[in-house]
């Protein structure tokens, strides 16, 4: 079946603008994972989605980022008024469940934003 | 706050030779624990996932353990081959379905 989908695969925008990136999880996937990756460094977590809920938004980086899931299925992160440090490979992953320990993460191709 | 770190960071051998990666994590309170490899400009592929009441998971060439009590664990990697080289991430799922990613290993095998 189809994997994880990230889009735009690539998005250029200059500071200031606002940003969407978009996900599309596996089919019959509950749960909902949002990931950034800077250059040189390790994988940020971001944000987690069981269904459309996201039980913690502690770990989105400003109030500048939001994120949204809606019928259970595709994911919106949304980062307003770009800044240069949000430059970043944004990788989004999904799961059967969330709740058991078993679950494997599948991951997308993630999105590469650059901000000028 | 769960800290992950991977030893070594890089790691250089020829082929054929078996290596061991190293993951350690600051808190045990986990749900589990599972190992990745990524690919230059590609996204992440699970290798194998270990549950928090389990010791090791097997799959082809490839064994991880898992010693919750001391917060390691390891990646085995048996007669190792070109498309071997990969960055391997282990990553940890705490509280709030947290998943929190370690520094990573750099390995190349060389032919």
């Amino acid at each position: 079946g189809a994997g994880v989908s990230q889009s735009p695969s690539n998005k250029v925008t200059e500071k200031g603008k606002d940003v969407e990136l978009r996900c599309d999880p596996i089919s019959g996937h509950t749960a909902l994972y949002w990931y950034r990756q800077s250059l040189g460094q390790g994988l940020e977590f971001l944000i987690y989605f069981q269904g459309n809920s996201a039980p913690d938004k502690s770990g989105l980086p400003s109030d500048r980022f939001s994120a949204e899931r809606t019928g259970g299925s595709v994911s919106t992160l949304t980062i307003q008024r770009t800044q240069q440090e949000d430059s970043a490979v944004y990788l989004c992953a999904s799961s059967f469940s969330s709740g058991t320990g078993t679950d494997t993460q599948y991951f997308g191709p993630g999105t590469r934003l650059t901000v000028l | 706050k769960q800290e992950v770190t991977q030893i070594p960071a890089a790691l250089s051998v020829p082929e054929g030779e078996n290596l061991v990666l190293n993951c350690s994590f600051t808190d045990s309170a986990i749900y589990n624990l599972q190992w990745f490899r990524q690919d230059p400009g590609k996204g992440l592929t699970s290798l194998l996932l270990i549950q928090s009441s389990q010791r090791e998971q097997t799959s082809g060439r490839l064994n991880a353990s898992l010693d919750k009590s001391s917060g390691r664990s390891t990646l085995y990697i048996a007669a190792s081959q070109p498309g071997d080289s990969a960055t391997y991430l282990c990553a940890v799922r705490g509280g709030y379905q947290k998943v929190t990613f370690g520094t990573g290993t750099k390995l190349q095998v060389i032919p």
